[in-house]
Formats: C-alpha cells, sequence, structure tokens
C-alpha cells in the first residue's frame, strides 16, 4: 500500500522558515516524480513544485509564487521529499500536500501570521 | 500563465448522470495535457480519480468516467451516489508550468 506521510509543519510569524518532509512507502521512490500542493484555508488545490525523479533528469519546477522563497530536495535513500519554505508570507497559509499525483499524503497545515 | 476553467457547481439526482468539464484558455484541451481529475471531501485530503484524461485507477469506483469532449476534459458521473458529493478538481500539464488547477467544482448530489 502506498502511503505518504508529510510532516513539519506548524505556526510561523512572517519572513520566518519552515522545512516540510514527505516521506513515501509502499513504492519504488526512486522513480517517482514528487509533486507539493497546496490548499489555503476555504480555498482550491494550487500546485507549488514538482522534482522529477533523478532517472528522468531530476528536474525542479516551481510556481510562480513560491520561486526562489521555498527549495524543494529529494533523499531517495531514505525515500523522503522535502521542501524548505524560506521568507513566508500571510499568503502561504495552507495545508501543504505531497503528492505522486496518484497517490496523496493527508498533508500538513503551514500557518503563517504575526 | 493559462487559466483552467470549471463549472463552479452542478447538481445531480440520486441515481442520475452528470458530466463535468476541464477546460483551457490557451485552446482546446488534449490528451497532451494530461488531465487529472481529483475528488475532496470536507476535511479530507484529495483523492485522484482519473489520470490521464480516461484512465482509472484501482480505487476508481466504475460510475466515473473521464474522456475529451468538446475541446475539454471530462469526467461523467452515472448513477450518482450520495457519497459523490464532493469538490472535484481536474488539473493540466503545461510546459513551464507542470500542473494547473481548475477552481474546482462543487458536486451536489439532490
Amino acid at each position: 500500500e502506498v502511503q505518504l506521510v508529510e510532516s513539519g509543519g506548524g505556526s510561523v510569524k512572517p519572513g520566518g522558515s519552515l522545512r516540510l518532509s514527505c516521506a513515501g512507502s509502499g513504492f519504488i521512490f526512486s522513480n517517482a516524480w514528487m509533486s507539493w500542493v497546496r490548499q489555503a484555508p476555504g480555498k482550491g488545490l494550487e500546485w507549488v513544485g514538482r522534482f522529477r525523479s533523478k532517472a528522468d533528469g531530476g528536474t525542479i519546477e516551481y510556481a510562480a509564487p513560491v520561486k526562489g522563497r521555498f527549495t524543494i530536495s529529494r533523499d531517495d535513500s531514505k525515500n523522503t521529499l522535502y521542501m524548505q519554505m524560506n521568507s513566508l508570507k500571510t499568503e502561504d497559509t495552507a495545508v501543504y500536500y505531497c503528492t505522486t499525483g496518484g497517490d496523496w499524503g493527508q498533508g500538513t497545515l503551514v500557518t503563517v501570521s504575526s | 500563465q493559462a487559466v483552467v476553467t470549471q463549472e463552479p457547481s452542478l447538481t445531480v439526482s440520486p441515481g442520475g448522470t452528470v458530466t463535468l468539464t476541464c477546460g483551457s484558455s490557451t485552446g482546446a484541451v488534449t490528451s497532451g495535457h494530461y488531465p487529472y481529475w481529483v475528488q475532496q471531501k470536507p476535511g479530507q485530503a484529495p483523492r485522484t480519480l482519473i489520470y490521464d484524461a480516461t484512465n482509472k485507477y484501482s480505487w476508481t469506483p466504475a460510475r466515473f468516467s473521464g474522456s475529451l469532449l468538446g475541446g475539454k476534459a471530462a469526467l461523467t458521473l452515472s448513477g450518482a451516489q450520495p457519497e459523490d458529493e464532493a469538490q472535484y478538481y481536474c488539473f493540466l500539464s503545461y510546459s513551464g508550468a507542470p500542473w494547473v488547477f481548475g477552481g474546482g467544482t462543487r458536486l451536489t448530489v439532490l
């Protein structure tokens, strides 16, 4: 059974930083293109970024609102995807999901507030 | 950036059939946009029902089907059940913007 488990969410002040993790199991993590998707309270889904598998080039892509502030990385030896979030803004408040497209984690809540 | 459009809300009767659509501001939606359909119920994580326009996962109920119809991606629900009441999102792939989500369709079964 595929499982994706996010962690690392919490409350932070504007300008602060957080690091999210997503641990995968039940599939060949190193072959997966992994994405982060977020959902602000009461709003729709928004793609944040994607890390292609190393075998497919390992390209990392970001949505415009987070480019330059968020950094996605992966450790295939630990089956884990990360997202370092710096210079956080109030508009980054959301539940953050990691996903392969087909499978989704349960999400982790990030709240940015003064 | 491209804009993906969905009906804001639709209503279907129990046992009825409804089609949700997913359009693109750049023109016709094709298989090259690799359309996905995702279901989300209140307080729950999203669950993907359809990928690459027409393909189902093992957990996708048989009453859901995906297609390309009239320049849009479409999700058809045949034989709606009360538990199908949910928010449905499509997302499309574009060069330079791997996934662009639509605003979602709130489906009511009434």
